[in-house]
């Protein structure tokens, strides 16, 4: 089973900086394979990133998601007050999906 | 617009059984993987398997097989997620989310709201 490690576990930001979110994998992985969702208290997780770094329909361009091999990033450009929640890497392999434990942005 | 539709909270007792319900519209609901998935509490979202309405093929993930059965009624765009018995261990959130393929991109597009299930007794 792929293992996917978040960090940082809380990123603590002002509206209009830039975030810079980290997803680790346990072993190599197919880009293809690597998505980004956001999740709000009390909502299912928002789709934001698919294939490492297509945007999801609807999804501001201030989002953008790259890397590969074992390490892939969620990048937010300018922190607009609706960004800050919580953000879950995704990744496939062996069979099965994977989530990470998730990275909270939060006002600082 | 797509729409998954989840059926309501539940409070059961362990070694109670269980069906909830994800009614997809606004697509061909036969022709899209619907997957299944739990959050506990703060955790990130756990993948149960996957199951094909148009003809009810099923994947499960190894760490739920045997544990759950998931089904479908393609005729009233709908899936299932049951359990026989259930444990206090089973209390989460569970949504139903469509599966995408695009270029070799495999995701989740849209989820469910989520069903919260709470086994207690």
């Amino acid at each position: 089973e792929i293992v996917l490690t978040q960090s940082p576990g809380t990123l603590s930001l002002s509206p209009g900086e830039r975030a810079t979110l980290s997803c680790r994998a346990s072993q190599s992985v197919s880009s293809g394979y690597s998505a980004w969702y956001q999740q709000k208290p009390g909502q299912a997780p928002r789709l934001l990133i698919y294939g490492t770094s297509t945007r999801a329909t609807g999804i501001p361009d201030r989002f953008s998601g790259s890397g590969s091999g074992t390490d892939f990033t969620l990048n937010i450009s300018r922190l607009e007050p609706e960004d800050f929640a919580v953000y879950y890497c995704q990744q496939y392999g062996s069979s099965r999906y994977t989530f990470g434990q998730g990275t909270k942005l939060e006002i600082k | 617009e797509v729409q998954l539709v989840q059926s309501g909270a539940e409070v059961k007792k362990p070694g109670e059984s269980l069906k909830i319900s994800c009614k997809g519209s606004g697509y061909n609901f036969a022709a899209y993987w619907i997957a299944w998935l739990r959050q506990m509490p703060g955790k990130g979202p756990e993948y149960m398997g996957i199951i094909y309405p148009g003809d009810s093929d099923t994947r499960y993930s190894p760490s739920f097989q045997g544990q759950v059965t998931m089904s479908a009624d393609k005729s009233i765009s709908t899936a299932y997620l049951q359990w026989s018995s259930l444990k206090t261990s089973d209390t989460a959130i569970y949504y139903c989310a469509r599966h995408l393929t695009i270029s070799g991109a495999w995701f989740f597009d849209f989820w469910g709201r989520g069903t919260p299930v709470t086994v207690s007794s």
